[in-house]
């Protein structure tokens, strides 16, 4: 059973533009919420992360948006460029128990137009 | 300060043969995770060790197993490939009970 939904699986931005990736989760367990960014060829990197205690996290273009109550949360990327072109996994994990594992989603690929 | 790495890069294995991959972790990190990314189920965990021992396992067959080194050095093996193997490897390396987990390049395993 997938427990994180991601959408869209792909996105086409002109630079400038806002790309906005959107993930659900079921389980109210999760309490971390990482962005991994993925280069072809390259392990996924670690954009940014929130915990459900605030509701928005900025760092230089990227914000991530948090909705507790409606199990969503966002990524927002402003004035996007041609170098943020690659793939975008949301991921979340529980803190809960002894060891924390990463469950992702499904990815989107985006693109952004020179 | 040097990050994940992963060795070897690539492999290329006949199925039913075996093959042990190796992840050392960024300096300091004591725990490991191994996941597996492939184009159809996406990037779903294997498990995690933390000091030596593993603390969680995903719903992989139990062909695929690990184990971790007083160094933090972990290793994952794979018994009797199938084609369905064929996957990229990711090590991801944490501080103890830290949340950040930051992955190598991984592993790029092609069974043939």
């Amino acid at each position: 059973q997938q427990q994180v939904k991601q959408s869209p699986q792909s996105l086409i931005v002109q630079k400038g533009g806002i790309s906005i990736i959107n993930c659900a989760y079921e389980n109210t367990a999760f309490d971390y919420f990482p962005w991994y960014q993925q280069f072809p060829g390259k392990g996924p990197a670690l954009l940014i992360a929130i915990r459900p205690d605030v509701s928005e996290k900025k760092e230089g273009r990227f914000t991530i948006s948090f909705n507790k109550s409606a199990k969503q949360f966002s990524l927002h990327i402003m004035d996007s460029q041609p170098g943020d072109s690659a793939t975008y996994f949301c991921a979340a994990s529980s803190s809960s128990g002894s060891a924390r594992q990463l469950t992702f989603g499904s990815g989107t690929q985006l693109t952004v137009l020179p | 300060k040097a990050g994940v790495t992963q060795t070897p890069r690539y492999l290329i294995k006949t199925r039913g043969q075996q093959v042990t991959l190796s992840c050392s972790p960024i300096s300091g990190h004591r725990s490991v995770s191994w996941y597996q990314q492939t184009p159809g189920q996406g990037l779903q965990f294997l498990f995690e060790y933390f000091s030596e021992t593993q603390r969680n396992k995903g719903n992989f067959p139990g062909r695929f197993s690990g184990r971790q080194f007083s160094n933090s050095r972990s290793e994952m093996n794979v018994s009797t490939l199938e084609l369905g193997d064929s996957a990229l490897y990711l090590c991801a390396s944490s501080l103890a009970e830290a949340t950040e987990a930051f992955f190598g390049q991984g592993t790029r395993l092609t069974v043939v």
